[in-house]
């Protein structure tokens, strides 16, 4: 089965500081994307960062990054330098690169940055 | 602004009556998934639509159902309501229904209460 597992179900770091954020993933598939999601208050789901399973680099988007080991399918997200609106859930996923498209999801990991 | 719209944003209704939710997608978009959200929880797929045709079902409940108009819209139906189906209901949509860049972008969802 497909399974995306965030260990941590809520973490708390002073503003400015840095923080990782755990996934681990079971499949079977070599090809698949993996995201991370964020879900401020708003409840809008916003795409943070993307990893496409066949690049070894690791995806970063300005504060955040991630530390993608595919062997060990472990992909963790760091935020550095964090921000009080980056407060939120954070969910990771993935999906395969075939034509049946959908995201499998963990169960979320709350992030609460403090002033 | 994802460009996703939902409809309504709240609704509260009783036990055993019947819900219409309503997405547009993105322009251009063709592409469209419902997930269903309980509190604290990850995101349950429910089912995906592209292009008019249904393409995958998850774990859909046969009380609802749901379908994609020729203008690409799209509606849940959730009938014969019962308390445990409160919950915020996502669309999401994408260019394609296979494989692309992966990404969704969401909607604001519809916080659905019963009571």
């Amino acid at each position: 089965a497909q399974t995306v597992t965030q260990s941590q179900p809520e973490m708390s770091v002073q503003e400015a500081e840095t923080v990782t954020l755990s996934c681990t993933y079971d499949t079977s598939e070599n090809n698949y994307y993996l995201f991370w999601y964020k879900q401020p208050p708003s409840r809008q789901m916003i795409l943070v960062i993307r990893q496409e399973a066949y690049k070894q680099q690791n995806a970063t988007e300005n504060r955040f990054s991630v530390n993608f080991q595919k062997a060990a399918k472990s992909f963790s997200l760091k935020i550095s330098d964090s921000q009080l609106g980056d407060t939120a859930m954070y969910f990771c996923a993935f999906t395969f690169m075939d034509s049946n498209y959908q995201l499998i999801w963990g169960a979320g990991t709350k992030l609460i940055i403090k002033p | 602004d994802s460009g996703v719209t939902q409809t309504p944003k709240h609704l509260i209704t009783a036990t055993g009556q019947r819900v219409t939710l309503r997405c547009s997608p993105r322009s251009g978009d063709l592409s469209v998934y419902w997930y269903q959200q309980s509190l604290d929880q990850g995101l349950q797929f429910l089912i995906q639509y592209y292009n008019g045709e249904e393409r995958a079902k998850g774990n859909i409940l046969e009380r609802f159902s749901a379908q994609q108009f020729p203008d690409l819209h799209s509606e849940l139906n959730l009938s014969s309501l019962e308390l445990g189906d409160s919950a915020l209901y996502f669309c999401a949509s994408s260019l394609r229904g296979g494989a692309n860049t992966g990404e969704l972008f969401f909607g604001e969802g519809s916080r659905l209460t019963v009571l």
